[in-house]
């Protein structure tokens, strides 16, 4: 079982570019989250999908970002137009049900420029 | 709105000491809480989960106290290593049913240093 996979690790965005994050859950999570950590700032929640659908999108900027978990593949978060303020790790967890613990990703360190 | 705090923000002690990490919570409706560690550039690792209905948990040299009535927990790590530095974090998930139950809650998380 290979955990929670995120890519890239690392990822630089001019500004005005579009950011594309990637997270696989790990085998048998169909619950994803994904978190924004600002620096020097602590865990801030932003998104709950289960597959096909945002079941709580709360903690979501109102413009530019959006995520989705589709039938195959990865979670997708997606930044359009990113600005400085964006740069942060973006961490994705997944858990088998919502009231499991869950496990995390390595994460994706995103810095505009 | 449910907010967490961490006690201390940071703590440098010896190797070998025994310690304890205070967590806060304003909610006590709480469905569990979960201690995590973060290592520097790094994800998060979880360390334990303790449900609403339990009152501790241990794994190892780590003991995790749950008060959901005062609104607290604390991490208590024994015997103290120099890998055991890292960052600690609280969450705990709100028993508000419905959409919000998958959201954790984080504390600022305290930052642990144990020198030799």
């Amino acid at each position: 079982n290979a955990g929670v996979m995120q890519n890239p690790r690392h990822l630089v965005r001019r500004r005005g570019q579009e950011a594309r994050l990637r997270c696989s859950p790990m085998k048998g999570h169909s619950h994803v989250y994904w978190y924004r950590q600002l620096p020097e700032e602590g865990l801030k929640f932003m998104v709950y999908l289960q597959k096909e659908n945002i079941i709580d999108e709360s903690g979501m900027p109102k413009e530019r970002f959006s995520a989705e978990f589709p039938k195959e593949g990865p979670s997708i978060l997606r930044i359009q137009q990113v600005v400085r303020g964006d740069s942060a790790a973006y961490f994705c967890a997944s858990s088998p049900a919502p009231n499991y613990g869950y496990t995390f990703g390595s994460g994706t360190r995103l810095t505009v420029v | 709105k449910q907010e967490v705090t961490q006690i201390p923000a940071a703590l440098s002690v010896p190797e070998g000491e025994n310690l304890v990490l205070n967590c806060s919570f304003t909610d006590s409706a709480i469905y569990n809480l979960q201690w995590f560690r973060q290592d520097p550039g790094k994800g998060l690792t979880s360390l334990l989960l303790i449900q609403s209905s339990q009152r501790e948990q241990t794994s190892g040299r780590l003991n995790a106290s749950l008060d959901k009535s005062s609104g607290r927990s604390t991490l208590y790590i024994a015997a103290s290593q120099p890998g055991d530095s890292a960052t600690y974090l609280c969450a705990v998930r709100v028993d508000a049913g419905g959409t919000s139950y998958g959201k954790l809650t984080f504390g600022q998380g305290t930052i642990l240093t144990v020198h030799p």
